[in-house]
């Protein structure tokens, strides 16, 4: 049962334009969502969240939209680096018992010159 | 401040041998998680610990023991590698702000033969 749904296994971009990452889930109890940016051999880091109170957030190139209704959140880019290609992870918060989080299994990005 | 650390980068071990991952954190975070990486599965959740001296079954528990040594320290044991325990590991903390933020360490590889 996946929780959190990144369908889209890859994405190619031209620098410069427009990167969107999408992210679909399930559960209605989840009350934060969290991007994560993965290059190969390093750990995760954290990249922009959003509550579930909020519609966007925004930082720098980096834009997170979420429509509660619809259950999808989307990570915009703008413009995209060849710097950005990395493996990109969606995760969600639950509002109930301990703050795990349940992750998405990752959008690769490939921004090209 | 070296973050979350992991020891060791790499190991392969052959069928039946046991092994413990280290993770180490020096960020003062109470709480810390093991997880694993797959190839299309994202990030799962083994164990994680809420405080120093107590720890909780994740996702996928089975075939791991956890031991928080004190604050700082996390470790994951395997007591007989199988080789469905081929995968990358990461051991995180979390910070105790709202935003309630993971950092990840740069990982393990594990391959069991």
């Amino acid at each position: 049962d996946q929780q959190v749904k990144q369908n889209s296994p890859s994405l190619s971009v031209q620098e410069g334009r427009i990167s969107i990452l999408n992210c679909d889930y399930t559960n209605s109890m989840f009350d934060y969502f969290l991007w994560y940016k993965k290059y190969p051999a390093e750990g995760p880091t954290f990249l922009i969240s959003i509550s579930s109170i909020k519609d966007k957030n925004e930082d720098g190139r980096f834009t997170v939209f979420l429509n509660k209704s619809a259950k999808h959140l989307s990570l915009h880019i703008v413009p995209s680096q060849p710097g950005d290609s990395a493996v990109y992870f969606c995760a969600a918060r639950s509002n109930t018992g301990f703050q795990k989080l349940v992750f998405g299994t990752g959008t690769r990005l490939l921004v090209s010159p | 401040n070296a973050g979350v650390t992991q020891t060791p980068k790499f190991q392969v071990l052959k069928t039946g041998q046991s092994m413990t991952l280290q993770c180490a954190q020096d960020m003062n975070h109470n709480s810390m998680y093991w997880y694993r990486q797959d190839p299309g599965m994202g990030l799962r959740l083994i164990y994680y610990s809420a405080s120093e001296g107590t720890t909780d079954k994740g996702e996928v528990p089975n075939g791991y023991n956890v031991s928080r040594l004190n604050k700082r320290e996390f470790s994951l044991r395997l007591e007989s590698a199988a080789p469905s325990q081929t995968s990358v590991y990461f051991c995180a903390s979390r910070t105790e702000n709202f935003y309630n933020e993971q950092f990840f360490g740069p990982g393990t590889r594990l391959t069991v033969l």
